[in-house]
């Protein structure tokens, strides 16, 4: 069955480190899409794609980046992580047509001190 | 802007009581419309959508929702509560001019007590 793996499941890391969530997805999707779940802020858009060399900033992209090199694949990474980056991140994908469902991860559980 | 607003943080329902999460969104156009569950540890799984037609949507796990246009609502529905369905559910809009976006709603858990 297809499906959309994260890793790791939990990290922990130091203010000012490199880190990197992986995504990968057998869907054959073209679309994928890293949010950032809050408490009391449901989950926020952080990056997306819609295919291979593309990627877009969501609406909390500030400290976060991401490439497309292939379709089953679109890291996260923080380029230096704060105590404002402590969340849980799931990524998603869907296809391209309308009204296409979003399919989830299990999520990361990051946890920057 | 595009909005999407669950009401209640937390709606508490006995076992075998009908139970029902709201949703309100500000989108324009038509949008699409989506209920996702989310328990402990978990991802979001998909419950259901509407597209068009019908405004009773049937979906997993004996869920229904019911979209009504006037009051730009997508309320999620069940006749019969169970304890199992206790969990953190997420109303979504995807906007017709712009349908590769999501915009979810903050959440609302449901505690259904035996």
């Amino acid at each position: 069955d297809a499906e959309i793996t994260q890793s790791p499941r939990h990290k922990i890391t130091e203010t000012g480190r490199q880190v990197t969530l992986a995504c990968h997805q057998t869907w054959n999707h073209n679309n994928m899409f890293w949010y950032r779940q809050d408490l009391g802020h449901g989950l926020r858009l952080i990056h997306y794609s819609y295919g291979v060399q593309d990627t877009n900033k969501g609406e909390v992209s500030d400290g976060y980046s991401v490439s497309r090199s292939n379709t089953e694949d679109l890291p996260l990474t923080l380029e230096s992580a704060a105590s404002s980056q402590t969340s849980v991140y799931f990524c998603a994908s869907s296809g391209e047509g309308e009204a296409d469902t979003q399919y989830f991860g299990p999520g990361t559980r990051l946890t920057v001190l | 802007a595009q909005s999407v607003a669950q009401p209640e943080d937390q709606v508490n329902v006995a076992e075998g009581n009908p139970l029902t999460v709201k949703c309100t969104y500000s989108v324009s156009g038509n949008p699409y419309l989506f209920w996702y569950v989310q328990y402990p540890n978990r991802g979001l799984q998909f419950l259901l959508k509407y597209i068009t037609g019908d405004n009773l949507v049937k979906g997993s796990y004996g869920f229904e929702a019911e979209f009504n246009k006037s009051q730009t609502s997508f309320h999620l529905k069940k006749p019969s509560a169970l304890v199992s369905d206790s969990a953190l559910y997420f109303c979504a809009v995807s906007p017709q001019y712009n349908f590769n976006k999501f915009y979810f709603g903050s959440g609302t858990k449901l505690n259904v007590k035996p």
